[in-house]
């Protein structure tokens, strides 16, 4: 079936490091798939989206690239802030109604 | 904006209550979800609905009960309420099929 993994947390950064946060998935056909975002206290927020092979999502200094060849979708910040402290959510959707999420990695950022 | 709303961000209730969560989207979205988010598990999918009186089961319908009457709204109701319902409660909604979901900031749900 449909699956998506990502790396465990926590993930400990000082401000203004690189971040990567891994995603890989498995999915029949062809998936859309997406990174939100939860802060403290709030629902899931989308961050960005890419809906085909090739294609790199972006939004606010994040981005990541749908890669076929290896089945991934990872996460990137060149300088991460304290304000980016949240729980990251890989997830995928196959052209159905349902999301796959990924079980989450948080991020803590040091100031 | 999309704005999902949901009723409460606390609730308290106890054992054997029947308690209501309920969730508003104001964007004329046709699909609403019910999830719960618990340490360690992420999210599962509780129900979901792709459009007015009708509902389909997710990952873990037991114990949970849906009802949408009006496209705008999607309720959820615990029949009898358990300790091991305690949880975070969060409501979303999409336009049509294969897009991005818009999440609620979630009901905190305490059963003592």
């Amino acid at each position: 079936g449909n699956s998506v993994t990502q790396m465990e947390g926590p993930v400990t950064l000082s401000e203004e490091a690189f971040l990567t946060i891994n995603c890989t998935y498995t999915a029949t056909g062809y998936p859309s798939l997406f990174w939100y975002v939860q802060y403290p206290g709030e629902g899931l927020q989308l961050l960005l989206k890419a809906t085909k092979a090739d294609d790199k999502g972006s939004n606010k200094g994040f981005e990541a690239t749908y890669r076929k060849e290896t089945t991934s979708f990872h996460l990137e910040k060149g300088s991460v802030q304290v304000s980016d402290s949240a729980v990251y959510f890989c997830a995928l959707v196959t052209g159905g109604f349902k999301t796959i999420f990924g079980a989450g990695t948080r991020l803590f950022v040091k100031a | 904006d999309v704005k999902v709303t949901q009723s409460s961000r606390y609730l308290v209730k106890r054992t054997g209550e029947k308690v209501f969560l309920e969730c508003v989207q104001d964007m004329d979205h046709e699909n609403m979800f019910w999830y719960r988010q618990d340490p360690g598990l992420g999210l599962r999918l509780i129900y979901f609905s792709y459009d007015v009186k009708m509902k389909e089961k997710g990952d873990i319908p037991e114990g949970y009960s849906v009802s949408r009457e009006k496209k705008e709204r999607f309720s959820l109701i615990l029949e009898s309420a358990s300790t091991n319902q305690t949880s975070m409660y969060l409501c979303a909604s999409s336009p049509g099929q294969g897009g991005e979901q818009y999440f609620g900031p979630g009901t905190r749900l305490t059963v003592t």
